[in-house]
């Protein structure tokens, strides 16, 4: 079954101790991107990667840190994360070819103290 | 800087009613819009696409139109029914090679 994984699903953490979410997918796509979803903001791009070895900032990627070093796997590191990085987070990967449907995660819930 | 608009944050609508939701853009050239239903606390699903050169697309009870002129896409849902609620996002995606950005969303409520 063609999905994107994300783990964990729910974090509770405090203030400035690492944390790292992951997030993989099985349909061999280029492109995968991260956004973070809060009320009245909607979805906001963190960073996103056309290929293995190529990231790219989106529109709010302060305090978080993406790599991509294999074409499945694209996790997101908060180094030090800040309750104002509280949020419900969400994987997404899509095919370069097609440019069509993004395909996205099960979310990822984050509180941080 | 781009852009989107989704005018009325809500729209409620009686079952069996047409629901018909705006995506308004500016700053933008895209080649493609795209519409995806969220519901609470679970990941955006891809609906439809429809192209530049496309005026209207259609999949089932849900109809799509894309005015390049006026920079604007109707989503339509017909018949609706109370499972038709959740939010709805548009996403005009730009030229090849770049991020997709996402309107804020209509959170629709289809009563019975």
């Amino acid at each position: 079954e063609a999905q994107v994984t994300q783990n964990p699903r729910y974090l509770i953490t405090v203030t400035g101790k690492k944390l790292t979410v992951t997030c993989s997918q099985n349909m061999n796509h280029e492109y995968m991107s991260w956004y973070r979803q809060d009320p009245g903001l909607g979805l906001r791009q963190i960073y996103y990667s056309m290929n293995v070895e190529v990231t790219d900032k989106g529109d709010v990627p302060e305090g978080y840190k993406v790599s991509r070093k294999e074409k499945r796997n694209f996790p997101l590191i908060l180094e030090s994360p800040s309750p104002n990085q509280t949020s419900l987070y969400f994987c997404a990967s899509m095919s370069l070819s097609t440019e069509e449907t993004q395909y996205f995660g099960p979310g990822t819930r984050l509180l941080v103290l | 800087s781009q852009k989107i608009e989704q005018n009325s944050e809500a729209l409620n609508i009686q079952e069996g009613k047409t629901a018909t939701l705006t995506c308004n853009y500016t700053n933008y050239s895209p080649a493609y819009l795209q519409w995806y239903r969220q519901d609470p606390g679970r990941g955006p699903v891809f609906l439809l696409l429809i192209r530049e050169n496309e005026k209207e697309k259609r999949k089932e009870r849900l109809k799509v139109t894309f005015d390049t002129t006026l920079k604007q896409s109707l989503f339509h849902i017909t018949a609706s029914q109370p499972a038709d609620s959740a939010t709805y996002l548009c996403a005009p995606s730009p030229r090849a090679g770049t991020a997709l950005i996402f309107g804020k969303g209509t959170t629709l409520s289809v009563s019975s």
